[in-house]
């Protein structure tokens, strides 16, 4: 099994729809999670820290379930701007030695 | 904002060839890092580096790779031998404080190797 684990996509959505998606892990000790957004040749950028009780920003929602070793991001009224790669990403040893899933494509269209 | 720059944005070598790839991370970041991503693969950690020291390293970071901080500004990441397999882009990434996974990126240095 993967470390990481993410459906590459790509998702095309229209502007204005809700998108989610979803990563597993396999290292069910990993402490902490997050999720990058990486636009084509670019670097990873921090897009949110993902907590157990699940958090919110702005239109982006981030949720965790430990039992299941699940990740999802939901993006609500998908913009263009939004169009990139997120990148599922974990921190098994709180070492910020991160472990990076390949990535899921989003692109959203007029 | 202050943000990690890295020199240069692409180099081409041939195999066999020596390449230092520089960076200067954000200026009061203690920790530093090197990452590595393969065309079309996942980002992937090679190295951390913390007082001056390396404080992990992954299975890629063999005795070809070394890191250094030469003069307290810059953080370098030399190839001695390249090989082909060594073509990717290469990502330094510096932190304040360790754990928090919050890393800011440089905007890479592509490393082609012929």
């Amino acid at each position: 099994r993967k470390e990481v684990e993410q459906d590459p996509g790509p998702f095309n959505v229209p502007e204005g729809a809700t998108v989610a998606f979803n990563c597993t892990y396999s290292n069910s000790a990993s402490q902490s999670f997050f999720w990058y957004r990486q636009d084509c040749r670019k670097e990873p950028k921090l897009l949110m820290s993902v907590y157990s009780s699940g958090n919110e920003d702005g239109r982006f929602t981030a949720q965790l379930n430990r039992a299941s070793q699940y990740i999802s991001l939901l993006i609500r009224d998908s913009k263009l701007s939004d169009s990139a790669t997120y990148l599922c990403v974990v921190n098994p040893y709180n070492t910020d030695k991160l472990i990076f899933g390949t990535g899921t494509r989003l692109q959203v269209f007029p | 904002e202050p943000e990690v720059t890295q020199t240069p944005s692409h180099q081409v070598t041939q195999m066999g060839q020596e390449v230092i790839l520089r960076c200067v991370p954000i200026s009061n970041h203690l920790y530093f890092y090197w990452y590595r991503q393969i065309l079309g693969q996942k980002v992937e950690f090679l190295v951390s580096f913390y007082n001056n020291e390396i404080s992990e390293k992954s299975e890629i970071f063999d005795d070809q790779f070394s890191v250094e901080r030469p003069d307290g500004s810059n953080f370098t990441l030399k190839i001695r031998s390249t090989k082909l397999e060594d073509s990717a882009m290469y990502f330094c990434a510096s932190s304040f404080i360790q754990g928090t996974g919050e890393l800011f990126f440089g905007e890479g240095s592509r490393l082609t190797v012929l």
